[in-house]
This record gives structure tokens, sequence and C-alpha cells, in this order.
């Protein structure tokens, strides 16, 4: 079976560019999840997906951040404009029950 | 609010010998409780998970974690650290409502040989 795919794996922009990043699910999954790991704590949730519905966007910087979910499938999350803050590993994961599996991630370096 | 709380930072273990990464949590009932381990530029990996039942949970690569409801604590152990178990372990939450996961800040392991 394969797992969650994101890409791209690692991202390098200048500060207030745009970047976005995808996330392919396990297939069937349901329930997706964009968390972010800022170096040295736990990842953090972004945003909660059921199907192509927003669960939970509750601890989302919105006025830079968005993220979408067509059709229920793949996903996007985009950054405009980023700021140095932003310097994290984004992961996205997928569930179709009670555990989530989590891709490699994408590390973002801002400057 | 849920929290979970990993009280080590950073544990070195010898090689060979046995290893408890300690997680606490605070929630009002049984939480769903998760251990994840994350290698150098890796994901996060799932070591074992508890849901209810018997609260010592077996999960892969050896590693096992038991339940203790009267401490809210899911202590991760291990009897034998090898050096590939070098990583990153984050203790995680569930509160069974459809919500994402909470993790602690992690604890780094490092194996000294």
């Amino acid at each position: 079976e394969a797992g969650v795919a994101q890409s791209p794996r690692y991202k390098i922009i200048e500060k207030r560019q745009s970047v976005a990043f995808w996330c392919n699910p396990i297939s069937g999954h349901a329930t997706l999840y964009w968390y972010q790991q800022i170096l040295g704590q736990g990842p953090k949730l972004l945003i909660q997906f059921q199907n192509n519905g927003v669960v939970d966007d509750s601890q989302l910087p919105k006025d830079r951040f968005s993220a979408e979910r067509l059709k229920g499938v793949d996903s996007t999350l985009k950054i405009q404009p980023a700021k140095l803050e932003d310097s994290a590993v984004y992961l996205c994961a997928s569930s179709g029950g009670r555990s989530a599996f989590f891709g490699q991630g994408t590390r973002l370096t801002v400057v | 609010a849920q929290s979970v709380t990993q009280p080590d930072i950073h544990i070195t273990v010898s090689e060979g010998a046995s290893l408890e990464l300690r997680c606490n949590y605070s929630y009002g009932a049984t939480p769903y409780l998760f251990w994840y381990v994350q290698s150098p530029g890796q994901g996060l990996q799932l070591l074992l998970k508890y849901f209810s039942g018997d609260t010592l949970v077996q999960g892969i690569k050896g590693f096992e974690a038991e339940f203790k409801r009267s401490q809210s604590s899911f202590n991760l152990r291990k009897p034998s650290v090898h050096w590939s178990d070098a990583a990153e372990y984050f203790c995680a939450v569930d509160n069974q409502a459809g919500t994402a996961l909470i993790f602690g800040k992690g604890t780094t392991l490092s194996v000294s040989s």
C-alpha cells in the first residue's frame, strides 16, 4: 500500500514570496491533516479536512496560509507571503480510522 | 484543554541497555494514545497505539508502552536499545471526538556504543 506522498521535499524561498505544498493521502482515507513542525517542537495542527470539507482550521494563520482539498483526495497548502518564522517542516497526514499516517514532509526555509 | 508532556528533552542510552521514555497527558477522560518515531529528515512513523483494553501494548521494532490511568501516563519502553533506535520520539493524544492529534514536544534519543 502506498503511503502519504508529499512534494517537494525541500524548498528555499525569500521572505514575502509565495510557496505551495502538495499532498496525496493514502487511497481511501477520508481525513487529511496539515501539520507545521518547527525545529525542536512537536507537530502543530494547521488544518484538518474530512473529505473535502474543513473540520478544524482554528490554528491556520488565514491572513497568509490557505489550503484546499478538491474532490476530497489530494490537497495543497499555500503560504503567501512567507515570513521568516514560517521556516519549518510541513507534514501531511491521512487517516481512514483511528490512526494517522504521515508523509515525509516538506522542509521550508525562508531567507 | 488537552496537553501532552514529555519531560525529557534528550536522553542518552548505551547500546543494549533498556529504555523508558516518559509521557504524561492532561485530559478529562481516557484519550486514544500514540507513540511516533521520527528519524532525521523523515516523517513520523507510528510505533504503537492504545485505544482500550489491555494496558500494555506492543508495537513495532520491539517497543511497548503501558497506559496507567492513575498517573495519566503512557510511557514507552524497550528492553534492549539498538544504535538504529536513535531518533526523536513523540507522544500524542486524540480525544476520540474526531479531532486531530495533539503532540508532545518530543524526546531525542541518542545511543552510545
